[in-house]
């Protein structure tokens, strides 16, 4: 499956909302019902981490700035707010189907 | 707290091997699926191999097939990675997180083929 995600970057003014968007080759509807589809932040020079998991389900300790949404094929990834600590590259990622893949990665900066 | 440290990076030649090792703590380590992911430099993320909890299934991406093979020890609460007849590109930073949803990560280990 291969996922697609836009913008690849996006310059963005603090405090003002951002909205990064991945599409999915095909549907990311498991057998079991759930849709496997996650987002995943990687700051500067760290390791990514898990911000939200089965497209809205936000990881403990994540801001709720932070939110996701979609179906099928086409998910957003959305911050309501944007904060300085918010910059690094954001990637969607599907574990629906082996092998499980990633998004390009798109590049969120202040302007 | 959970912590994933990953060893055994470093630098070999074309056509070498190397054994990355992640040693996990603060969950119960045979309850999870494990997996290895690795990034290479300035690129995006890639999926590499999952193992299932007892270790009896594991996935593979088609570029390290018959290459690379993953293990893992519960006794020892460890992960492994053996990765045979490397090329260049697979250059890069190999994490190691937990299950297939990839939870939490470790820091990672450099792994550099070059000759």
């Amino acid at each position: 499956i291969v996922m697609t995600q836009t913008p690849l970057s996006s310059p963005v003014t603090l405090g003002q909302p951002a909205s990064i968007s991945c599409g999915s080759s095909q549907s990311l509807v498991h057998s079991d019902g759930n849709t496997y589809l996650s987002w995943l932040q990687q700051r500067p020079g760290q390791p990514p981490r898990l911000l939200i998991y089965k497209i809205s389900n936000r990881v403990s300790g994540v801001p709720d700035r932070f939110s996701g949404s979609g179906a099928g094929t086409d998910f957003t990834l959305r911050i309501s707010r944007v904060e300085a600590e918010d910059v690094g590259v954001y990637y969607c990622m599907q574990r629906t189907q082996f092998p499980v893949t990633f998004g390009q990665g798109t590049r969120l900066e202040i302007k | 707290e959970v912590q994933l440290v990953e060893s055994g990076g470093g630098l070999v030649q074309p056509g070498g091997s190397l054994r990355l090792s992640c040693a996990a703590s603060g969950f119960t380590f045979s309850n999870y699926w494990m997996t290895w992911v690795r990034q290479a430099p300035g690129k995006e993320l890639e999926w590499m191999a999952s193992t299932k909890e007892d270790g009896s299934e594991k996935k593979y991406v088609d570029s390290v097939k018959g290459r690379f093979t993953i293990s893992r020890d519960n006794a020892e609460n460890s992960l492994y990675l053996q990765m045979n007849s490397l090329r260049v590109e697979d250059t890069a930073v190999y994490y190691c997180t937990r299950g297939i949803t990839s939870d939490y990560w470790g820091q990672g280990a450099l792994v550099t083929v070059s000759s």
